[in-house]
């Protein structure tokens, strides 16, 4: 099953706008991370935000966590045409259980 | 370091024939992952292994699938015999440990079903 839910399910920006996607997720986690995957190739690790975390920041990346909405979001800054990919939020249930992957954002930056 | 490494990169059988595709970790890596993605979709988790040892597989769907892991590095997963449905990518992972640590993923195998 894919706890996580991505929205909006595809967005479309001029280059140098921010972009921003929204994860939500059904259980308590002791993580959530973000991915990203170009077209034809597998996924790329992008940040991890611990459950006990409310924002973390990497480069021109900035997610946000709250764990009483069980929300997230990823803020991607200036925006560039190499940022074109879907993203998923995975997320890491409590507990011994493996990651959940959402249905992912697609994103098109356009130059 | 090297990326995990799968091959082939694309597959195309018809129904009800036999596919395999392999894997193999970045080195160290304790657990190895599964997953198939259909288009538009999330990758969906088939096996985890944590060395040669089987941790979850509650969504493999044995009467067709099998996985194996010998010696706890590289991988063979395996459809037999294959449906339609089964058109998807099937992508490999491996982290260093436990659940919940970022998974480092091959590129894949494209199998396309006639």
């Amino acid at each position: 099953s894919q706890q996580g839910e991505e929205d909006p399910q595809a967005l479309s920006i001029q280059e140098g706008e921010n972009a921003t996607m929204n994860c939500s997720y059904k259980t308590s986690i002791n993580n959530l991370q973000w991915y990203r995957q170009n077209s034809g190739r597998g996924l790329v690790h992008l940040i991890l935000i611990r459950s006990n975390e409310r924002e973390k920041h990497s480069g021109r990346l900035r997610v946000t966590l709250d764990t009483s909405k069980k929300s997230s979001s990823l803020l991607i800054t200036a925006s560039r045409a190499a940022d074109t990919a879907s993203y998923f939020c995975a997320t890491a249930p409590s507990g011994n259980t493996p990651l959940v992957f959402g249905k992912g954002t697609r994103l098109s930056v356009i130059a | 370091e090297a990326g995990v490494a799968q091959s082939p990169r694309y597959k195309i059988i018809e129904k009800r024939q036999s596919v395999a595709f392999w894997c193999n970790p970045i080195s160290g890596h304790a657990t190895l992952y599964w997953y198939q993605q259909i288009l538009g979709q999330g990758p969906k988790l088939l096996i985890q292994f944590q060395n040669n040892g089987v941790v979850d597989d509650s969504q493999l769907p044995k009467d067709r699938f099998s996985a194996e892991r010998l010696k706890g590095v590289d991988s063979t997963l395996k459809i037999q015999p294959a449906k339609l449905e089964d058109s998807a990518v099937y992508l490999c992972a491996s982290s260093p440990g436990p659940e919940g640590q970022p998974q480092h993923f091959g590129d894949g195998t494209r199998l396309s079903i006639l």
